[in-house]
């Protein structure tokens, strides 16, 4: 199956500085591709959805000026979490939209800890 | 509005068989995926569904009523390393995935 891969998978940062996360599409083109993140023993809840080329479009309740989502390219998106706090603090997954079915392929996923 | 139900934890022994039951209610349906994450991972696929019916893969099955919006995935001869939660999400009428919270499946020997 294809291979989405996302770095870093743990970062820990102090509180008020920004941490980016890659989400990498390694043998096909994405020009979708959606951010996710997963508190504790919760589903996953998506946060924005990434348009290679375009802004993305961001879930209700997601502040678009707090999480910087670029996809300059069909293989690459990256989230920016800026200014982190540590209410920040979770994990964060990437997915990149199959071109057949609709599956989707998760990247590792990154965990945030922030001081 | 939209909801996805399944149990939130289940138990079955090691080499027995367990079948996680997921209802669905979305505004329009095209197509239901069943994934699977262990902790602290990503999900992994395991299947899709558009049609009513059974999908077998392996050990995995999974099966479909549009009529009834139920699927279950049933999972044989379980072993160990198939503790993890088992997650379900339908594709609604804009193509938008709606997920299920999740059932914690645990392994027991």
């Amino acid at each position: 199956g294809a291979v989405v891969s996302q770095h870093p998978s743990r970062v820990i940062c102090k509180s008020g500085t920004s941490v980016k996360i890659e989400c990498r599409s390694l043998d096909f083109q994405a020009t979708t591709m959606f951010w996710y993140r997963q508190f504790p023993k919760q589903s996953l809840m998506l946060m924005a959805t990434s348009n290679e080329g375009s802004k993305a479009t961001y879930e209700q309740g997601v502040e678009k000026d707090k999480f910087l989502i670029n996809h300059a390219s069909l293989t690459l998106s990256t989230l920016t979490v800026t200014s982190a706090h540590p209410e920040d603090s979770s994990f964060y997954i990437c997915s990149a939209k199959g071109q057949l079915t609709g599956e989707l392929f998760f990247g590792e996923g990154s965990r945030l800890t922030v001081l | 509005g939209q909801n996805i139900d399944q149990p939130t934890e289940m138990t079955a022994t090691e080499g027995a068989i367990v079948q996680i039951n997921c209802t669905y209610q979305t505004s329009g349906f095209n197509g239901l995926f069943w994934y699977q994450q262990h902790a602290g991972e990503a999900p992994t696929f395991l299947s899709y569904n558009v049609l009513d019916g059974l999908e077998e893969k392996g050990r995995f099955s999974s099966f479909l009523s549009r009529s009834k919006g139920y699927s279950y995935l049933l999972l044989k001869e379980l072993q160990m390393k198939d503790s993890a939660s088992y997650l379900c999400a339908v594709k609604d009428s804009n193509y938008q995935l709606i997920w299920g919270a999740g059932t914690k499946l645990i392994i027991k020997p």
